[in-house]
């Protein structure tokens, strides 16, 4: 099984158009996080969630908006694609937000042409 | 400036031989992790210290911490090829320590 599983992996779109990403976990986590991994490899946090609730915000633009139904899921919803968007995107999770121990899935590559 | 940077950004080894990364970081910490990424996969966790230990084993990993001058390394033994991937340490920063940041990273290339 996997512990955090995302979708799509790949995603190509035009600028403009809006698209989400899908994230769930099965570890039973408290904490969900998102990631812009650059194309220097460089891992930048953008959100984290506790128990469904927001809690870091990293001065992301605010076309990307993050949503948890449940505390197993945190998708990513993108408006307005941008090229500088291309990355690759990581969900994540950890036990909580004091145990950062972080378990991640496999990537979006977004690529906005 | 980031929290934690790696240094080298890339090195290549043969296959056998010991390869050592640093990070260094410029805030307190509560942990420091190391983190290893195949490429094209995600991140996979590969030991945390804690700012009142100095040094973890883990198998042929050695991570060893110095708060004094803010650094850590990551000495992997008897490397292999399927030891070729990127590695990144993170530090847990905030108030509450419960923001983890990663530094860029170094890209390991073990040669066969």
């Amino acid at each position: 099984d996997t512990a955090v599983s995302q979708t799509p992996k790949y995603l190509v779109t035009q600028m403009g158009n809006d698209k989400s990403i899908k994230c769930e976990q099965n570890l039973g986590h408290d904490t969900m996080y998102w990631y812009k991994q650059d194309s220097k490899k460089f891992l930048k946090i953008m959100f984290s969630y506790n128990n469904k609730e927001l809690i870091i915000n990293e001065t992301v633009p605010n076309r990307f908006s993050p949503k948890s139904p449940d505390k197993a899921h945190l998708n990513l919803h993108i408006n307005s694609l941008e090229l500088g968007d291309s990355a690759v995107y990581f969900c994540a999770s950890s036990r909580s937000p004091m145990n950062t121990e972080a378990f991640f899935g496999q990537g979006t590559r977004l690529t906005v042409v | 400036s980031q929290q934690g940077e790696e240094d080298p950004q890339a090195l290549s080894i043969q296959e056998g031989e010991n390869a050592t990364m640093n990070c260094s970081y410029k805030t307190s910490i509560n942990n420091l992790q190391w983190y290893r990424q195949n490429s094209g996969r995600g991140l996979v966790h590969l030991i945390l210290i804690r700012s009142n230990e100095r040094e973890k084993h883990s198998g042929r990993l050695r991570v060893t911490l110095d708060t004094s001058k803010k650094s850590s390394s990551l000495l992997i033994t008897a490397s292999r090829a399927a030891d070729t991937a990127s590695y990144f340490c993170a530090t847990d920063v905030g108030a509450s320590y419960d923001k983890v940041i990663f530094g860029p990273g170094t890209s390991l290339s073990v040669i066969p």
